[in-house]
């Protein structure tokens, strides 16, 4: 069964401090992931996307890291600020399958403090 | 617009009732996808289209749940005979092309069904 598994499912860091999320899948064929910023009350943002080939993408203080062999995606915040706090999805697009069905990790809820 | 929007923003209804939410996808995006999102949960898959076609609809729960987009631009997702558990933010995107391309998400729709 094709699954995304997001830990931790909530975290609290100081602002400044740097913080990791992971994201497992057993999603196959692989087409994709892609790490999603949600605010509260708003739809996701796109921050970076990853093919099979890529092992690494940065954007801005995000940097994602892919290991399409462990199927093993991070998410590190570096130097967070209090606006980094919202919820973080993990999304794994398949091949073969309907091109509309992504498959959506539960998320990691960021709550970063002064 | 720039976005892709929603409307209702928040819509409360009473059980059994019928409701209609509307999205309207970024101009010239032919792919459409809705979403259903509870609290704390990622989104859930619903339907996708592929201009005016349905592609996929494995995501709808059941028959209470329809959607259309009759010009290939703006979408509506119709629910008849509302129950309480349809309670949830519908979620509204849009992309260029399916598959890799990113989504776009909108804001939600936040439904109440009392």
């Amino acid at each position: 069964k094709n699954q995304v598994e997001q830990s931790p499912q909530s975290l609290i860091i100081l602002e400044g401090k740097n913080c990791t999320l992971q994201c497992n899948y057993t999603v196959s064929p692989f087409s994709n992931l892609r790490w999603y910023k949600q605010d509260t009350g708003r739809g996701p943002v796109s921050l970076t996307i990853m093919t099979f080939s890529e092992n690494t993408k940065s954007n801005g203080r995000y940097t994602a890291t892919l290991d399409a062999d462990t199927k093993q995606s991070s998410l590190h915040i570096t130097a967070s600020q209090l606006s980094d706090s919202a919820s973080y999805i993990c999304v794994v697009t398949s091949y073969g399958g309907s091109q509309g069905n992504l498959i959506f990790g539960k998320g990691t809820k960021l709550s970063v403090k002064p | 617009g720039a976005g892709v929007s929603q409307t209702p923003s928040n819509k409360v209804t009473e059980k059994g009732k019928y409701v209609e939410l509307r999205c309207d996808p970024i101009s010239g995006h032919t792919a459409l996808y809705w979403y259903r999102q509870s609290l704390g949960q990622g989104p859930e898959f619903l339907i996708y289209f592929q201009g005016t076609g349905a592609a996929d609809d494995s995501g709808l729960p059941n028959d209470r749940f329809f959607a259309v987009r009759p010009e290939g631009s703006v979408s509506t997702l119709k629910i008849q005979r509302t129950e309480r558990g349809d309670s949830a933010v519908y979620l509204c995107a849009s992309s260029y092309d399916p598959g890799v391309n990113e989504q776009f998400f909108g804001p939600g729709t936040r439904l109440t069904v009392l």
